[in-house]
């Protein structure tokens, strides 16, 4: 079963507007990563959050970790049509990394 | 562009053949991470390596095997094809240290056909 759990599945807004998605994970973990993946190609490295750390930011992108509920939420601000692809949270732990599948977020011009 | 290549781009296989995905790391990195990613889903973790030894295996039978060499590039070996092996394969570098994986870098994968 998948680690990590992305919700919601699919999520359509207005550019402009803020987008955030969610992700829920089952066991302790070492950090916690946000990635961006483009129909069908690589994914994209967005942000790593150590377990120790509750918040982090990155230009427009902004990354909460509660580790006593086992959930991380990605905030994209003032999104743009640019930002349409899907968004997976990794969870790392023991040498191995679970992702989740996925957040397809589309931002309509 | 993340310094991390992979080849072939694409392949078509069929069933019952065996095929070799390689994969060569960013400068530096000595750890590299192998995924399956089926069409809609999320990357599914086969296995690491970490300075040529295996350190960490998903969910995979025998026939996924991999290699990591001293220059930290990388193999990808499936033996037995099976239909359900169609699916974008990504490999992914990164700098391995006592706390654990730091950030992962991800090649534009190889995308396998099995017919």
């Amino acid at each position: 079963s998948q680690q990590g759990e992305e919700d919601p599945q699919a999520l359509s807004i207005q550019e402009g507007e803020n987008a955030t998605m969610n992700c829920s994970y089952k066991t302790s973990i070492n950090n916690l990563q946000w990635y961006r993946q483009n129909s069908g190609r690589g994914l994209v490295h967005l942000i790593l959050i150590r377990s120790n750390e509750r918040e982090k930011h990155s230009g427009r992108l902004r990354v909460t970790l509660d580790t006593s509920k086992k959930s991380s939420s990605l905030l994209i601000t003032a999104s743009r049509a640019a930002d349409t692809a899907s968004y997976f949270c990794a969870t790392d732990e023991a040498g191995k990394s679970t992702f989740g599948d996925g957040t397809t977020l589309t931002v309509k011009p | 562009e993340t310094g991390v290549t992979q080849s072939p781009t694409h392949l078509i296989k069929t069933r019952g053949q065996q095929v070799t995905l390689r994969c060569s790391s960013q400068s530096g990195h000595n750890t590299v991470s192998w995924y399956q990613q089926a069409l809609g889903q999320g990357p599914q973790f086969i296995f690491q390596y970490y300075r040529e030894e295996e350190n960490g295996r998903g969910n995979f039978p025998p026939r996924f095997s991999g290699l990591q060499f001293p220059n930290y590039s990388s193999e990808l070996n499936v033996n037995a094809l099976e239909l359900d092996d169609s699916a974008l394969y990504l490999c992914a570098s990164s700098l391995g240290t006592v706390r654990g994986q730091e950030t992962q870098y991800f090649g534009p994968g190889t995308r396998l056909l099995v017919l």
